[in-house]
């Protein structure tokens, strides 16, 4: 079946440096990602999305990379701040969207 | 209110029991979906409405499980014969159409004791 995975469950990163968040996915009809932010007690926060025909979108402080050719797709964050930490998860839209189990970011001071 | 909104925040009932969760979606949101997000997990589809119908309920777990959105807007996502294996956070998301970003509620935590 469709699985979307992240291949580290937790990432710890000094404050100031850049974060890189890795997502792989199955179903190669997936055609739209979205990587989402999710904090304690809350729902899932959009951040930023990629459709499949495009390979790189930025957003503010946050870039996001697709390679179709490896079903792979990452979450760059530049200059990690504490609000920054938070739980990230990746969805791909095959026939809905799935989502990838997450991964921890912590950021230390 | 301008995002989507969950009620109760927290559920706590008894093994057996029937429960409601609510959800009411952003205005003018054709698309609705429920989640299940278990501890340290990502949210698990369950079910998917467009308009007054559910388009895709595969994720439902079994026909303990029931959701409508009689009217195209709030949602009732039905739970009978609770069990405790149910406790999770319930997701409710909408969105302008099927592919489109998805904007969640806080969910609503759902124990059974």
């Amino acid at each position: 079946g469709e699985s979307v995975g992240l291949h580290l469950p937790t990432l710890s990163v000094q404050e100031g440096d850049n974060s890189i968040i890795n997502c792989a996915y199955s179903n190669s009809a997936s055609d739209y990602f979205i990587w989402y932010k999710q904090e304690s007690g809350k729902g899932p926060q959009f951040i930023i999305d990629i459709r499949s025909n495009m390979d790189k979108r930025q957003g503010q402080r946050v870039t996001v990379l697709l390679n179709k050719t490896v079903k792979h797709l990452s979450l760059q964050i530049a200059a990690t701040q504490p609000g920054d930490s938070a739980v990230y998860f990746c969805a791909g839209h095959g026939q809905n969207f799935v989502f990838g189990p997450g991964t921890r970011l912590s950021v230390l001071p | 209110g301008a995002g989507v909104s969950q009620t109760p925040s927290n559920k706590v009932t008894e093994k057996g029991k029937y429960v409601e969760l609510r959800c009411d979606p952003i205005s003018g949101h054709t698309a609705l979906y429920w989640y299940r997000q278990s501890l340290g997990q990502g949210p698990e589809f369950l079910i998917y409405f467009q308009g007054t119908g559910a388009a895709d309920d595969s994720g439902l777990p079994n026909d303990r499980f029931f959701a409508v959105r009689p009217e195209g807007s709030v949602s009732t996502l039905k739970i009978q014969r609770t069990e405790r294996g149910d406790s999770a956070v319930y997701l409710c998301a909408s969105s302008l159409s099927r592919e489109e970003k998805l904007f969640f509620g806080s969910g609503t935590q759902l124990s059974v004791l």
